[in-house]
């Protein structure tokens, strides 16, 4: 599986928008990039996933670079319920193991008042 | 809430033993997968079944094993029980086994004294 890179942490002020970044510069063709976070002492939940353009949802935006060799993942306003480990996961599609989730590090975001 | 349940949510047992973790998907996924989640290790993929079968296999010890039964729910045999064993197992679901997004449940916290 490609590999993706992440900082281990990050701090954001309640309300303020926060960037979390990830490069994957092994990143191939039928790689996409998923989004999941896992909330303090819950299982992890499916936030956004994307292949080259940018996406949005409800509960978030991923930004992909042109080269698809980092991403974005945008919360616009972050409230303290976003405190969580944000896991970016790539998924060949072109694998006949496609469905599993190879889980880095991630990024555990702290979010103060 | 998911959809996906796990029972027991906790669990505490010792050396030697043999245990069982029962995973129920959301209605209408045919995919099972199992997770554990260690302090060392993080979060791994251990096992996939999709409609009763076996689909794909990740590091999941030869003294681990698991099922999907006809009504769909699953189960994680865990025997010969050793202390790194004690962990965070959780189950995810989802429809079918191509890049859908997986839903997890609360997981089950096994310890192993």
């Amino acid at each position: 599986d490609a590999k993706t890179t992440q900082p281990n942490s990050m701090e954001s002020n309640e309300e303020e928008p926060v960037h979390l970044p990830c490069n994957h510069s092994t990143i191939s063709g039928t790689d996409y990039i998923h989004w999941y976070r896992q909330l303090p002492s819950q299982g992890p939940e499916y936030v956004i996933h994307g292949l080259t353009s940018n996406v949005n949802n409800r509960m978030a935006s991923l930004a992909i670079a042109e080269d698809r060799k980092s991403s974005t993942l945008i919360l616009h306003r972050a409230t303290l319920r976003d405190a969580a480990v944000y896991y970016c996961i790539l998924r060949d599609i072109g694998s006949g193991t496609a469905s599993k989730l190879t889980f880095g590090t991630g990024t555990r975001l702290q979010v103060t008042l | 809430d998911s959809g996906v349940t796990q029972t027991p949510k906790h669990l505490i047992t010792a050396t030697g033993q043999r245990v069982t973790l029962r995973c129920s998907p959301r209605s209408g996924d045919l995919s099972v997968y199992w997770y554990q989640q260690s302090l060392d290790q993080g979060l791994q993929f251990l096992i996939q079944y999709y409609n009763g079968e076996e689909r794909a296999k990740g590091n999941i010890l030869e003294r681990f094993s698991a099922q999907q039964f006809p009504d769909l729910h699953s189960e994680l045999n865990l025997s010969s029980l050793e202390l790194g064993d004690s962990a965070l197992y959780f189950c995810a679901s989802s429809a079918g086994t191509v890049q859908e997004t997986q839903y997890f449940g609360p997981g089950t916290r096994l310890l192993v004294l």
